[in-house]
């Protein structure tokens, strides 16, 4: 079974903390996505990845940072944890090659943040 | 990426066919009509893609109009199990500066009844 794992279901972290949610995929993946859900406004991309190293900005990067150092990990930052980036947050990721082919989501976390 | 618009909330009984509609007018040559569905607390779990042919897999069937214009997910008998949150997408395949990113929007609230 293809799988994307993110490390933590429910996170509860202090304002001003550094937070890290870590997504791990083991199907060879190259690219790699980050999103958060919120009622009403659905799923909004933050960053995605390409390949190791290279990253690009969603439609809402600030407050938030990524890191690609291997090809299964795509890790989200929170460089200084607010109360507005409580939210659920997903990770999927996708191949490169092929025309059509579909992106798999992790569980995602729910993180809070206090 | 065109935009796609679906009625924010659909019913169906137990054992009937679901037919989700999905309006996407400015859906371009080289786009695919995804879909996704989110049960309630997980992470969006692919259900079929195509490009201009209907298609149909364990899950579902996708009908695109000839047109493009539009297309319908049909679930051939609902179970209480699918009651979730069904999302239509429309993106370029693989290639560009994209890198199969996935727009979402509102999606469709199915709710099967007993």
């Amino acid at each position: 079974d293809v799988k994307v794992t993110q490390s933590s279901r429910y996170l509860v972290k202090r304002t001003g903390e550094k937070v890290f949610l870590e997504c791990v995929q083991d199907m060879d993946h190259e690219n790699m996505f980050w999103y958060r859900q919120d009622p009403g406004l659905g799923l909004r991309l933050i960053y995605f990845s390409y390949d190791v190293k290279m990253k690009e900005k969603g439609d809402i990067p600030e407050g938030y940072s990524v890191s690609r150092e291997k090809k299964e990990r795509f890790s989200l930052i929170l460089e200084s944890a607010s109360t507005n980036q409580t939210s659920m947050y997903l990770c999927a990721s996708r191949t490169a090659g092929g025309g059509n082919t579909e992106a798999f989501f992790g569980q995602g976390t729910r993180l809070t943040v206090v | 990426d065109a935009k796609t618009t679906q009625p924010t909330s659909m019913d169906c009984a137990e054992g009937r066919a679901a037919n989700l509609p999905c309006n996407h007018s400015t859906i371009s040559g080289n786009e695919y009509v995804y879909w996704y569905r989110q049960i309630h607390s997980q992470g969006p779990q692919y259900i079929i893609h195509g490009l201009k042919n209907n298609e149909t897999n364990e899950m579902a069937s996708l009908i695109i109009t000839e047109d493009r214009k539009s297309s319908t997910l049909i679930l051939p008998h609902a179970t209480l199990r699918d009651t979730a949150v069904y999302y239509c997408i429309v993106r370029v395949g693989a290639g560009g500066t994209s890198y199969g990113k996935l727009t979402f929007g509102q999606g469709t609230i199915l709710t099967v009844h007993p």
